[in-house]
């Protein structure tokens, strides 16, 4: 079975900096590795997707993400910061190739961006 | 639809009655996931069913929880005899297939039970 681990509960930064919220996940076969955002009272968007192919994906709102097969990590990553990207973030893997279909979460963490 | 559609949004009940959630997913979607999201907690996985197999109910939490999907449409969530516990709010997803597309989510049900 897959597991995911999101390091930080909470990530406070200010407005145009940058920020990185960490991932790691384990698992015995590969896996899809995903990142979604939920904003307040909201359910849960998709944020970027990795399946396969180039280790660097880019998703929505400026965000992106790195994939490290040897370090099982998925960090998130944008180089600037605005208000509205406060919300609570989500990492999930899934191993639809001998492992399991169903998407496992991680705890969240949740990100504050102070002005 | 265009999304996956959840009803209602807000369910108040109090603690030992029933309660049916009900889940619409984007058609053609074969996949679909119950879970459940505690205040400021994770997602909790509960159920999830794939075309015609049966369903993988390894996460519901006791015997009290319920759900029913009937070929590749409409899915109810039933919660019997609620429990104060139970309160959380309750998410679907739907995807193609294994998921290679993402999951899409639901704008949930918050379930009180008081």
């Amino acid at each position: 079975a897959q597991s995911v681990t999101q390091l930080d509960s909470q990530v406070p930064v200010f407005e145009e900096a940058p920020v990185e919220l960490r991932c790691n996940y384990s698992s015995s076969v590969s896996v899809y590795l995903f990142w979604y955002v939920q904003y307040p009272n909201q359910g849960l968007q998709l944020l970027l997707k990795y399946l396969s192919g180039s280790t660097l994906v880019k998703g929505i709102n400026g965000f992106e993400a790195e994939f490290n097969k040897s370090q099982t990590s998925f960090h998130l990553r944008k180089p600037s910061v605005h208000i509205s990207d406060t919300a609570e973030y989500f990492c999930a893997v899934s191993a639809p190739s001998g492992g399991s279909y169903i998407p496992t979460f991680g705890r969240g963490t949740s990100l504050i961006v102070h002005p | 639809g265009a999304g996956v559609s959840q009803s209602p949004s807000n369910k108040v009940t109090e603690k030992g009655k029933d309660v049916e959630l009900r889940c619409d997913p984007i058609s053609g979607h074969t996949a679909l996931y119950w879970y459940r999201q505690r205040l400021g907690q994770g997602l909790e996985f509960l159920i999830y069913f794939q075309g015609n197999s049966a369903p993988d109910k390894s996460g519901l939490p006791s015997d009290r929880f319920s759900a029913e999907r009937t070929g590749e449409s409409v899915s109810t969530l039933t919660i019997q005899r609620t429990q104060q516990e139970d309160s959380a709010v309750y998410l679907c997803a739907s995807s193609k297939n294994e998921g290679g597309y993402g999951y899409t989510f639901g704008s949930g049900t918050r379930l009180t039970v008081v």
